[in-house]
């Protein structure tokens, strides 16, 4: 199946320290990777996300990263403020699937 | 205009009792899911309905059964409800686009229904 692992479980970082989350997956077929921020007893929205024919995607102050060969890739968020604070989810689909699977979610929380 | 809107939004009732929970889109999108979140923020999917028709059922009890009378509707109806079926539940949507290999669609979620079994 499409098993997706999500590392850390929550994040502390400085005001205007970067953030990093990372996930991995199993299934090579998976080729869509998209991303969604919860912030607290709001609903999941999507923030960005990539395609497996395209290595980084870069918007603002949030990046996404692909690495096909080792099956991982991750969230960068630079120069982090208070409201960057939520619960962050990585997911994928399979090829050609409608099945969204989400990761274990990450906690972040930014101190001011 | 709310794209994604379910009802009730909180939910509290007795175990052994049957319930249900209705969500209705107006994006036109011909895709709606039901995703379970429980008390460790752990998002997991349900059901999906392409255009009425079932196309994801998750291990899921047989308590749970999903009903979609047009492709915008999608409701959730659990029977005999048990302690551990308390969760946020959302409904969402999309219209999956296929590019290729690819298929890709945002999933616009609705506010969420919090379900307390006590």
């Amino acid at each position: 199946g499409e098993n997706v692992e999500q590392h850390p479980s929550t994040l502390s970082v400085q005001e205007g320290d970067s953030a990093v989350i990372k996930c991995t997956y199993s299934d090579s077929a998976s080729n869509y990777f998209p991303w969604y921020k919860q912030e607290l007893g709001k609903r999941p929205q999507l923030i960005i996300d990539i395609r497996s024919n395209v290595g980084e995607k870069k918007d603002q102050r949030i990046a996404v990263t692909l690495n096909k060969t080792a099956k991982h890739f991750s969230l960068h968020i630079t120069e982090t403020q208070p409201e960057d604070s939520a619960v962050y989810f990585c997911a994928l689909i399979k090829a050609a699937g409608n099945k969204l699977t989400f990761g274990g979610g990450t906690r972040v929380l930014v101190k001011p | 205009d709310t794209a994604v809107s379910q009802t009730p939004k909180y939910l509290v009732t007795q175990m052994g009792n049957d319930k249900s929970i209705k969500c209705e889109q107006n994006l036109g999108h011909d895709t709606m899911y039901w995703y379970k979140q429980d008390s460790k923020k752990f998002l997991k999917i349900m059901f999906s309905y392409n255009n009425k028709e079932l196309i994801i059922n998750e291990t899921v009890p047989n308590r749970f059964s999903p009903k979609s009378p047009d492709k915008a509707h999608l409701n959730l109806h659990i029977n005999s409800l048990e302690l551990g079926d308390s969760a946020v539940y959302f409904c969402a949507s999309s219209q999956v686009r296929q590019t290729g290999t690819y298929n890709t669609g945002e999933l616009f979620f609705g506010e969420g229904s919090r379900l307390t079994v006590l």
